[in-house]
């Protein structure tokens, strides 16, 4: 079956610090990978996603993340965080296997300190 | 800029009462989903639709229904609302892709308490 562990619930950087945040997931064959990013009373926004090709890929709010298949992971990074950072991170995967349906992981708080 | 929404965005109601979320996306989008999420926890799907009157029961047991009779609306329903109710419940939408599968896009959620 299909799994998604985000194995920090909690992160604290420093404003300007670099950021990483890990995702392993649990699947036969190679998943769509995705980060989303949830700010307080929000709804989900996507970072970025990984289907095929290029193993680092390029988000939005200049995020990035790696796709590495021996390790079952999909690490999301940025390398320098800011104060509106700050938020709950998700990472989800979803299985080709016509059901479309997304697993997510338990997320990551982030928290920025000034 | 993803043209999701969802009413109310809070609702607090006493045990017993009957509550429709609604939730609309005005991207064309054949699949929905909704999802319930409690503080701190991830996301569980409850309910998801490929379609006009296509709906299916998600990976968590939910007592609600949905129903899907327009492509723009699908709505939420709990007949009897009880405390264990109690969460956020976020809606999303994706294209109908065939070769590969969409990104979904995320309403703002209703935070339910049920007292």
């Amino acid at each position: 079956a299909q799994s998604v562990t985000q194995p920090d619930i909690h992160i604290t950087v420093s404003e300007g610090a670099s950021l990483e945040l890990r995702c392993n997931y649990s699947y036969g064959a190679t998943p769509y990978l995705f980060w989303y990013v949830q700010s307080p009373g929000q709804g989900l926004q996507l970072l970025l996603k990984y289907f095929s090709g290029d193993t680092l890929v390029q988000g939005i709010k200049g995020f990035e993340a790696e796709f590495k298949r021996s390790q079952s992971s999909f690490n999301l990074r940025k390398p320098s965080v800011h104060w509106s950072d700050a938020a709950e991170y998700f990472c989800a995967v979803v299985g080709v296997s016509g059901t479309y349906k997304y697993i997510f992981g338990t997320g990551t708080r982030l928290k920025v300190l000034a | 800029e993803a043209d999701i929404y969802q009413t109310p965005r809070y609702l607090v109601i006493g045990t017993g009462k009957k509550i429709t979320l609604e939730c609309s996306q005005t991207m064309g989008h054949d699949k929905m989903y909704w999802y319930q999420q409690d503080p701190g926890m991830e996301l569980h799907l409850i309910h998801y639709s490929y379609g006009v009157n296509s709906t299916e029961k998600g990976d968590l047991s939910s007592e609600s229904t949905v129903s899907r009779i327009r492509t723009e609306h699908f709505p939420l329903t709990l007949e009897s609302a009880r405390p264990s109710h109690t969460s956020q419940y976020l809606c999303a939408s994706s294209e109908n892709q065939v070769l590969s599968i969409g990104e979904q896009f995320f309403g703002p959620g209703t935070r339910l308490t049920v007292l």
